[in-house]
């Protein structure tokens, strides 16, 4: 067990640009969310993936916003068109359901500045 | 829709020294309720859980929450804090609702 791990850790783009990010779960966790974490708030969550079906994808915050996890193993979050407000933490976390856990593993996030 | 409200920013406190985390959510429905910690430079991990059962909850290094279903609170308590304890806590309902946090400060 290594972890949730995302990458990149920072990234740094000017307005206008696309950013992806990468979240590679706990491999026996068939669930997998997204959050934005914004200073001074606590996670604020976006979408989420039981194995590789998008099961919530309402709360993505605008159209810019995609998320795809395409074997059920890792997955994107893309950006597009980048906007300063879009200046955050992303965050990932990883579930198993059905084993009574119920509890989210987290990554260390992956900071994103929109110049 | 569900609302978790941590109305403490940031709780000073010094060591040895007993602190009360706040927590209020807004559903009365069945509810798992979490708390996560955030240490400097870290990710969220998780301190303790109330799914069922007993409404007093502990974790290993000694923070306990008591699940208060009719004031829909579950109010994170140490006796006893030391200055490791310094970070910021999460109050949580199920997976999708965070409240806003409150960064404890342990001072010596």
């Amino acid at each position: 067990d290594t972890g949730v791990s995302q990458n990149p850790r920072h990234k740094i783009t000017k307005r206008g640009q696309n950013v992806t990010f990468r979240c590679d779960p706990i491999s026996e966790h068939n669930r997998l969310y997204w959050y934005r974490q914004t200073l001074g708030q606590g996670p604020e969550f976006l979408t989420y993936f039981q194995n590789e079906a998008q099961l919530e994808k309402s709360r993505l915050l605008s159209d810019r916003f995609s998320a795809e996890r395409p074997k059920g193993s890792f997955s994107t979050l893309e950006i597009q068109r980048t906007e300063q407000g879009d200046s955050a933490m992303y965050l990932c976390a990883s579930s198993s359901e059905g084993t009574g856990g119920r509890e989210l593993f987290f990554g260390e996030g992956s900071r994103l500045t929109v110049l | 829709a569900q609302s978790v409200t941590q109305l403490d920013s940031q709780v000073p406190v010094f060591e040895e020294a007993p602190v009360e985390l706040r927590c209020n959510y807004s559903s009365s429905v069945s509810v798992y309720l979490f708390w996560y910690v955030q240490y400097p430079n870290q990710g969220l991990q998780l301190l303790l859980k109330y799914l069922s059962g007993s409404t007093l909850v502990k974790s290993i290094n000694g923070f306990e929450a008591e699940f208060n279903k009719s004031q829909t609170s579950f109010h994170l308590r140490k006796p006893s804090v030391h200055i490791s304890d310094t970070a910021e806590y999460f109050c949580a309902v199920g997976k999708f609702y965070f409240g806003s946090g409150t960064k404890l400060n342990v001072k010596p």
